[in-house]
């Protein structure tokens, strides 16, 4: 089954204790992005890549680190997290080519944080 | 500078009635459009997306959505609401040339009453 997995569905930590959230998916997407939803914000990304070895800022980088050393996974990684960080995490990855499959993301079921 | 509005943050409808969720965008160029479905505890799905073509879009679960040049909107719709409708609903834009960030509205709760 084609489709973008994360773990964990649900974290809770404390500040200062370093942790990943994994995204991974099994379509051969070439880009890949990790969102931020908090309410009354919509979903704001927060770094993305286009392809292995290369990743950007999205719009609020700020405490996040990401990685894509292969295709498949794209880790966020929070060094030190903050409890304004609590959040809903969502990765998601796109296809390649035309008709329409560029910018067409396909989500992950997401993972609730809580920095104490 | 770009951006995505979803005016109504929350909805109600009763179930048989029809809907329409408003979407008005502000980008340089004419945008991909997208409709997107979150329910309670899930990720997004995609509910429609418009490239070009024939402006009136049919999605899944009956939905469709008619962008409109002129008012820079993209409206979804669906005749008549089905209780599993209740979800958030985001409207979404992105470039057509190259692999960039797509912006995301801020969302419309949809309640449906039996």
């Amino acid at each position: 089954e084609a489709q973008v997995t994360q773990n964990p569905r649900y974290l809770i930590t404390v500040t200062g204790k370093k942790l990943t959230v994994t995204c991974s998916q099994n379509m051969n997407h070439e880009y890949m992005s990790w969102y931020r939803q908090d309410p009354g914000l919509g979903l704001r990304q927060i770094y993305y890549s286009m392809n292995v070895e290369v990743t950007d800022k999205g719009d609020v980088p700020e405490g996040y680190k990401v990685s894509r050393k292969e295709k498949r996974n794209f880790p966020l990684i929070l060094e030190s997290p903050s409890p304004n960080q609590t959040s809903l995490y969502f990765c998601a990855s796109s296809p390649t080519g035309t008709s329409g499959g560029l910018n067409t993301q396909y989500f992950g079921p997401g993972t609730r944080l809580t920095v104490l | 500078a770009q951006s995505v509005t979803q005016p109504d943050i929350h909805i109600t409808v009763s179930e048989g009635a029809s809907l329409e969720l408003r979407c008005n965008y502000s980008y340089g160029a004419t945008p991909y459009l997208f409709w997107y479905v979150q329910s309670p505890g899930q990720g997004l799905q995609l509910l429609l997306k418009y490239f070009s073509g024939d402006t009136l879009v049919q999605g899944i679960k009956g939905f469709e959505a008619e962008f409109k040049r002129s008012q820079s909107s993209f409206n979804l719709r669906k005749p008549s609401v089905h209780w599993s409708d209740a979800a958030e609903y985001f409207c979404a834009v992105g470039p057509k040339t190259s692999y960039d960030k797509v912006i995301f509205g801020p969302g419309t709760s949809l309640s449906v009453i039996p």
